[in-house]
Parts: C-alpha cells; structure tokens; sequence
C-alpha cells in the first residue's frame, strides 16, 4: 500500500546548496506533480509530467527543475536554494487527467532554507 | 484565469454542531469542482467532487453540491467530530480537453473542540 513515496521528509538547506526531492509511485500513473504548500496560499503547482520523459511549468516554477526519466519516478531540483524555497513540498499522481480521475498526494518533505 | 477563493480560517466548532465551509469559483465552462482534506502530518486525501453542475458529492458525512448559477460549492455536514479536526481544500480543473492542473483555495482550517 505504498502509494506514492517522498523522500526525505524532512530537510535543512544552507543558502546556495543544492538538492533532489524524489517521488516515486507504484500505481502506474501517467501524470505526475510537484506542489508546494504556503501559509495562505494553499497549493501552488510548480511542475508536472503527462509522462515518462515529458516535463511542463506549472504556475511557480521559477528556482526548480524536475525530470522524468522513469514513469514511476519523478524528481525535483533546487540548484540554489534559497530563503524563498522554504516550503513544504507534495508530489502527487494520477491515473489520467485530474478532471476525472482522483490525484493520490504524498506525505509531504518539509524544507527549510537558513 | 481560474481561481477558487475559500472562507477565511480557522474555524473552531464544538463536537456535534452543523460545518459549513463556503467555496466559490471562477473559470469558463463547466470545470470539475473537489474539496480535498489534510489531516496534520499527511497528504491531501480526495473527501468529495462534482464533476457538472446540480451534482451533488458526498462522503463521510460531508456533502457539497455544484451550483452553476452562483459559482459556488460549498462544504457541509450536519455534526462534526473531533477527528474532522483538519485542513480543507476546495479545487477545480478547467474543463477542456486538456486539463492538467488542480486549482486550489487557499485552505481552511478547522478545529473540533470535544
């Protein structure tokens, strides 16, 4: 019953360094998304996937990259983190089209950029 | 573009009173309409949705119908426990053909006091 899997859970950033969140799902999707959660501003796309080796900018994808090189994984990039970044991060699948089919979200990885 | 705007939280309640949680939308067409949950320390979990209008979503007790004419889709039950205790999420996806996206509210916060 895994579902769809984030790693870490939990991170620390200095200003500048880098890192990969990864999501990995067990449910075949075809559609993957990266979200991040901010007090008042509920969730904000920051990329997705319609499929493997498929990439699209969502609505604040600026500071991020993200790749899909196998379907059951997808992966985002912070180059330079920065202050700005420190967010809590869901990565969610679904079958299809969100229209009709139901979006599964991870657990969350919080992330905080001093 | 589209935009899903909520009530503004928190909202406290005793065990036993009757929830609403106002919702209303802006988007052309006809675009599906979800209320999602996040209990603390989790994922957004799907509660509902309601895919055209007059449609009515239901589960666990909530219930939520689509009304085209106010633009509007707002969250009910008619006695809540401590465990409804969580963030509600209301969202919508365009209707074309080529929605990919979950446009989401800004979240509310309730608490179900005992």
């Amino acid at each position: 019953n895994a579902g769809v899997t984030q790693t870490p859970k939990f991170r620390v950033l200095k200003t500048g360094q880098s890192m990969t969140l990864l999501c990995a799902q067990d449910m075949n999707h075809e559609y993957m998304y990266w979200y991040r959660q901010d007090p008042g501003l509920g969730l904000r796309l920051i990329h997705y996937s319609v499929g493997e080796g498929t990439t699209a900018k969502g609505e604040v994808p600026d500071g991020y990259n993200v790749s899909r090189l196998k379907k059951q994984n997808f992966l985002l990039g912070l180059e330079s983190a920065a202050p700005s970044q420190t967010s809590v991060y869901f990565c969610a699948s679904s079958y299809s089209s969100p229209r009709g089919n139901t979006i599964y979200f991870g657990e969350g990885s919080w992330l905080t950029v001093v | 573009g589209d935009s899903v705007t909520q009530m503004e939280g928190p909202v406290t309640l005793s065990e036993e009173a009757f929830l609403t949680i106002n919702c209303t939308y802006t988007a052309t067409g006809y675009p599906s309409l979800f209320w999602y949950v996040q209990y603390p320390g989790e994922g957004l979990q799907l509660l509902l949705k309601a895919t055209k209008a007059d449609d009515k979503g239901s589960n666990k007790g909530f219930e939520a119908t689509y009304r085209k004419e106010t633009t509007s889709f707002h969250l009910e039950k008619g006695s809540v426990q401590v465990s409804d205790s969580a963030v509600y999420f209301c969202a919508l996806t365009r209707p074309s053909g080529s929605a990919r996206q979950l446009t989401f509210g800004s979240g509310t916060q309730l608490t179900v006091l005992p």
